[in-house]
């Protein structure tokens, strides 16, 4: 079982609106990210998560916050954005350390709007 | 990590074999080679990767050219659900930035009825 998942699939926010992404997986794996991907675009990778702790910041701006409570669950919470981060977001994991050659296993992806 | 290059595009008919290429001429020693896919709208997923020998599983066959500055992904029977955006990426084995998956352009495959 590969299985990543995500919710909500859709959210619709306003620019001083809070909201949070959420991604979960039940495979054991100690490492998850963050990527946005732009319409007609290639993913993006914005945040690395190892073994709960944040590895990597991909010099994202600061209305974007991570949070990984546990080993199962990753979380992208989301405040006064502008509507150029409308995209979709993606969150993948891989079972061990992020520098290992572990494949990256992607859910399904939330397409948010920004209004 | 080395750049790939992929044909922006490709049809298939349905129920024939799909073969997509990919150049990645100034791949390293420890650099593999990985396929995705991405269905219109949803996540990527992961298809097959390989370092230096042909690789083949439930969904595809990789072949990589003894040189390694080229691979191709074969689909055997193609189905209209193999319509996507396939995605060739060469990744280091360990260290260095290989936390990072970078995608190209891809290739879009369009298989036909």
């Amino acid at each position: 079982d590969t299985e990543v998942t995500q919710t909500p699939k859709h959210l619709v926010m306003g620019m001083t609106n809070k909201k949070s992404l959420k991604c979960e997986q039940h495979m054991g794996h100690r490492a998850m990210y963050w990527y946005k991907q732009k319409a007609k675009k290639p993913p993006e990778l914005m945040f690395v998560y190892s073994y709960e702790k944040l590895s990597i910041n991909e010099s994202v701006p600061s209305r974007f916050s991570p949070e990984c409570p546990n080993s199962s669950l990753l979380n992208l919470h989301l405040h006064a954005l502008q509507p150029e981060d409308s995209a979709l977001y993606l969150c993948a994991s891989s079972q061990a350390s992020p520098w290992g050659k572990e494949t990256q296993y992607f859910g399904p992806g939330t397409r948010l709007l920004v209004l | 990590d080395a750049k790939t290059t992929q044909p922006p595009s490709m049809d298939c008919a349905e129920g024939r074999a799909a073969n997509l290429p990919c150049n990645h001429s100034t791949i390293s020693g420890n650099e593999y080679v990985y396929w995705y896919r991405q269905i219109h709208s949803q996540g990527p997923q992961y298809i097959i990767h390989g370092l230096k020998n042909n690789e083949t599983n439930e969904m595809a066959s990789l072949i990589i050219t003894e040189d390694r500055k080229s691979s191709t992904l074969i689909l055997p029977h193609a189905t209209l659900r193999d319509t996507a955006v396939y995605y060739c990426i060469v990744r280091v084995g360990s260290g260095g930035s290989n936390y990072k998956l970078t995608f190209g352009k891809g290739t879009l495959l369009t298989v036909n009825p």
